[in-house]
């Protein structure tokens, strides 16, 4: 079955320190990870998607097949990336994404 | 153009009442879904549809009900709510092509005492 890990319940970093929020998965398929953050008193919404390939927020992720993960990183942690951040795998076809636990990011001034 | 907007925001319920949480979307979307957020449990998928007029069981739905109105809405009942069922409730739709971005509406605080 597809699972998706995300092993920090919370993150607390200083402002301007990297953060590596992790993310693993496991599903025998080719899958699609994406990662969803949600503000304070905001929706849940798509940070970005591994086929993207690109940087939004200054957040990058690479999804590495040999050791399914799809880890977020940052290099210097701002204030208002503090947010909950989940990771989701999404299996082939017309199929419902597949969410982590979740990770509190918490950037500390 | 509100995108997903559910009602209410806010219930509290006595155990064994039951109630309907209701959800819209304006962007012609086929796929909706409901979730529930729980601390240290992350979003849990309830039920979906993917299309108009077919439902499917997600990871717990056990205790809920849910009617794919027409492609706009799509509701969630719990039939005899239940303290377990407390949680913060939350519709999503996605488009045509399964590309995987979900548009979330604003959540739904139930408590049940």
């Amino acid at each position: 079955a597809q699972r998706v890990t995300q092993p920090e319940k919370l993150l607390s970093v200083f402002k301007g320190a990297p953060v590596e929020l992790k993310c693993n998965y496991s599903y025998s398929g080719s899958p699609e990870l994406f990662w969803y953050v949600q503000y304070s008193r905001q929706r849940l919404q798509l940070l970005l998607r591994h086929i993207s390939r690109e940087s939004i927020k200054g957040f990058t992720a690479d999804l590495n097949k040999g050791e399914t993960s799809f880890h977020l990183k940052k290099p210097f942690a701002q204030e208002e990336d503090s947010a909950m951040y989940y990771c989701a795998l999404k299996r082939s076809g017309n199929t419902p994404l597949v969410f982590g636990k979740g990770t509190r990011l918490s950037v500390i001034a | 153009n509100a995108g997903v907007t559910q009602t209410p925001k806010f219930q509290v319920l006595k155990t064994g009442q039951s109630m309907t949480l209701q959800c819209a979307q304006d962007m012609n979307h086929n796929s909706m879904y409901w979730y529930r957020q729980d601390p240290g449990m992350g979003l849990r998928l309830i039920y979906y549809s993917a299309s108009e007029g077919t439902t499917d069981k997600g990871e717990v739905p056990n205790g809920y009900n849910v009617s794919r109105l027409n492609k706009r809405e799509f509701s969630l009942r719990l039939e005899s709510a239940a303290p377990s069922q407390t949680s913060v409730y939350f519709c999503a739709s996605s488009g045509q092509g399964a590309t995987g971005e979900l548009f979330f509406g604003e959540g739904s605080r139930l408590t049940v005492l």
